[in-house]
């Protein structure tokens, strides 16, 4: 089983400030990583994911993460954010199926949630 | 292209009655998801499917059936509802080792 740990429920910033949002995660198994988006009243959009290969994963929108597998994080960041960025942001985990010794089948298992809010 | 679509976008229920949500994706994906939104709680799995005519159990399956006759939907059957089932709820779909196209959700409210 999974778990994952948004360390910040609330982030206020200013427009053009650099963000860091924190997402810690713990497994027995390895995983796959991702990050979404959900601006009020919507559902969810996947910001990027980190599947294999380089642990710099750019998204869209300008965010990027870094997997750290030995301090089991997955930060978010943005280096100038605008107003537009204003929404709440879930960093999620699966295992990696057969491959990877779980069965997840794509199964998620997300955190509590970062509500981001750009001030002008 | 439509992606994951769900219907209805808000309802209300009366405590003990039933309902289904639906939920339509035109992506071919094999895998589909109900998830749950609650705030300050993230999104909790409620059912999945790895493919048509098998089902399985998520994190929190009572008080909730689902079927899957085709690829193409994964209606979510809510009876007796109560008070608890009051949420948000979104159906997802992916191919495996993805995370998945998310619907817009529906909202749910149980009085």
């Amino acid at each position: 089983a999974q778990s994952v740990t948004q360390l910040d429920s609330q982030v206020p910033v200013f427009e053009e400030a650099p963000v860091e949002l924190r997402c810690n995660y713990s497994s027995s198994v390895s995983v796959y990583l991702f990050w979404y988006v959900q601006y009020p009243n919507q559902g969810l959009q996947l910001l990027l994911k980190y599947l294999s290969g380089s642990t710099l994963v750019k998204g869209i929108n300008g965010f990027e993460a870094e997997f750290n597998k030995s301090q089991t994080s997955f930060h978010l960041r943005k280096p100038s954010v605008h107003i537009s960025d204003t929404a709440e942001y879930f960093c999620a985990v699966s295992d990696r199926g057969l491959m990877g010794g779980g069965t997840s089948y794509g199964k998620l298992t997300f955190g509590q949630g970062t509500i981001l809010t750009v001030h002008p | 292209n439509a992606g994951v679509t769900q219907t209805p976008k808000f309802r209300i229920l009366k405590i003990g009655q039933s309902m289904t949500l639906q939920c339509t994706q035109d992506m071919n994906h094999n895998y589909m998801y109900w998830y749950r939104q609650d705030p300050g709680m993230g999104l909790k799995l409620i059912y999945y499917s790895v493919g048509a005519g098998i089902t399985d159990k998520g994190e929190v399956p009572n008080g909730y059936n689902v079927s899957r006759s085709t690829t193409e939907d994964f209606p979510l059957r809510l009876e007796l509802a109560a008070p608890s089932q009051t949420s948000v709820y979104f159906c997802a779909s992916g191919a495996f080792g993805a995370a998945g196209t998310f619907g817009a959700g529906s909202r749910l409210t149980v009085l």
